[in-house]
């Protein structure tokens, strides 16, 4: 069972664009929403996180916007440059079975063309 | 800046060994984890500790098992490497159990089980 949904799997954009991630969860205990960047032999760091009692986070170029009653989330790349090109982790934390999850999409690879 | 060495960038082993892979946080945090990346199966969790000699299981531990003898170290073991344990992985430590409380990672262990 996926419990965090993410996609597209793969995206390519050109410089200047809008990266646009999306992800979905079910489990409505999920109450802290991380997203992490990671680039080509790097591990992921964390870039940004939101909680559920806002509907958006700005850092920067990069933008969460989040819709409780949908059960979604997603990362806005503003003005994509290639140096943004990395692979992009959504994830999810709660309660889940009696102890604290962090659970993670499957990824999105993001490649910004000159 | 928290630094979480891997002791290996890449491992070979064949089948059937016993294969050790080493991590070492140094900013004194409370949790370390060991995860698993696979392309399009993103970062899943095998194992992780909240404490010294504390260990839990998470939600892939089948086939490897943990030890943390001191809090800056923490390894993971394949007690009988299979083809199917090649992958990279990937060592994490967090200050404590809040809930913001940022994954860092290392840069990965890319190991090829023969």
């Amino acid at each position: 069972q996926q419990q965090v949904k993410q996609s597209p799997q793969s995206l390519i954009v050109q410089k200047g664009g809008i990266s646009i991630i999306n992800c979905a969860y079910e489990n409505t205990a999920f109450d802290y929403f991380p997203w992490y960047q990671q680039f080509p032999g790097k591990g992921p760091a964390l870039l940004i996180a939101i909680r559920p009692d806002v509907s958006e986070k700005k850092e920067g170029r990069f933008t969460i916007s989040f819709n409780k009653s949908a059960k979604q989330f997603s990362l806005h790349i503003m003005d994509s440059q290639p140096g943004d090109s990395a692979t992009y982790f959504c994830a999810a934390k709660g309660f889940q079975g009696g102890s604290e999850k962090l659970v993670f999409g499957k990824g999105t690879k993001l490649t910004v063309n000159p | 800046d928290v630094k979480v060495t891997q002791s290996s960038r890449y491992l070979v082993k064949r089948t059937g060994e016993k294969v050790f892979l080493e991590c070492v946080q140094d900013m004194d945090h409370e949790n370390m984890f060991w995860y698993r990346q696979d392309p399009g199966l993103g970062l899943r969790l095998i194992y992780f500790s909240y404490d010294v000699k504390m260990k839990e299981k998470g939600d892939i531990p089948e086939g490897y098992s943990v030890s943390r003898e001191k809090k800056e170290r923490f390894s993971l073991i394949l007690e009988s490497a299979s083809t199917n344990q090649t992958s990279m992985y990937l060592c994490a430590s967090s200050p404590d159990r809040r809930e913001n409380s940022p994954l860092h990672f290392g840069n990965g262990t890319r190991l090829t089980v023969t």
